[in-house]
């Protein structure tokens, strides 16, 4: 099993420019979440999903939107990037309920590494 | 005053020597998570407890809930041990987390 994948892995944007986050797993996982993660802050939860279909807020949702259209696969998009969204963004997947005690382990992805100019 | 606070910051100790991270918390919670991020940035899951003490090789973390306070520690430590370690709590009916800023862990030979 690959875990949970991301792409791509670095990535330069320009202020205003658009883009979409990757992130997919081969475990069967209900849970995904896309993390960011700055100098000094401990990981701070964008958007989640609990489900195929079904997305909702984190702590920093503005700026961002996610799709769920695929079990396996959580999107981040970036519509107008901004300076403030450079950033190691992480995504994560957790079993879900039916994972029993560990419903909640998380396994993240590698990490991609964004910059905005 | 954050929900998770990890002590200390930073951490450089010789190969060898017995280590000890805390993190302590505000809120009441469902589980605390211990999670190892590497240099090369990959993080990857250490314990999940909600109550005693969890061993994994040289790895052991404790937790107490009535203190709101848990324990990472690291036996005959050694310098492939130098990461950053990172306290999540999953506080009760959620199913998200919020995390530690983290203890850089340093281990000189």
């Amino acid at each position: 099993n690959a875990g949970v994948t991301q792409t791509p892995k670095f990535r330069v944007l320009k202020t205003g420019q658009s883009m979409t986050l990757l992130c997919a797993q081969d475990m069967n996982h209900e849970y995904m979440y896309w993390y960011r993660q700055d100098p000094g802050m401990g990981l701070r939860l964008i958007h989640y999903s609990v489900g195929e279909g079904t997305t909702a807020k984190g702590e920093v949702p503005d700026g961002y939107n996610v799709s769920r259209l695929k079990k396996q696969n959580f999107l981040l998009g970036l519509e107008s990037a901004a300076p403030s969204q450079t950033s190691v963004y992480f995504c994560a997947s957790s079993p879900g309920l039916s994972g029993g005690a560990l419903a909640y382990e998380q396994y993240f992805g590698p990490g991609t590494r964004l910059t905005v100019t | 005053k954050n929900e998770v606070e990890q002590s200390p910051q930073n951490l450089t100790a010789q190969e060898g020597e017995f280590i000890t991270i805390n993190c302590s918390y505000s809120v009441g919670i469902s589980a605390l998570h211990w999670l190892q991020q590497h240099p090369g940035g990959g993080i990857v899951s250490l314990f999940m407890l909600s109550s005693g003490k969890k061993k994994h090789g040289r790895l052991i973390a404790t937790i107490n809930i009535q203190e709101k306070h848990s324990s990472l520690h690291i036996t005959a430590s050694h310098p492939r041990d130098s990461a950053v370690y990172i306290c999540a709590v999953r506080s009760v009916g959620n199913e998200k987390l919020t995390f530690g800023t983290g203890t850089r862990l340093t281990i000189i030979p």
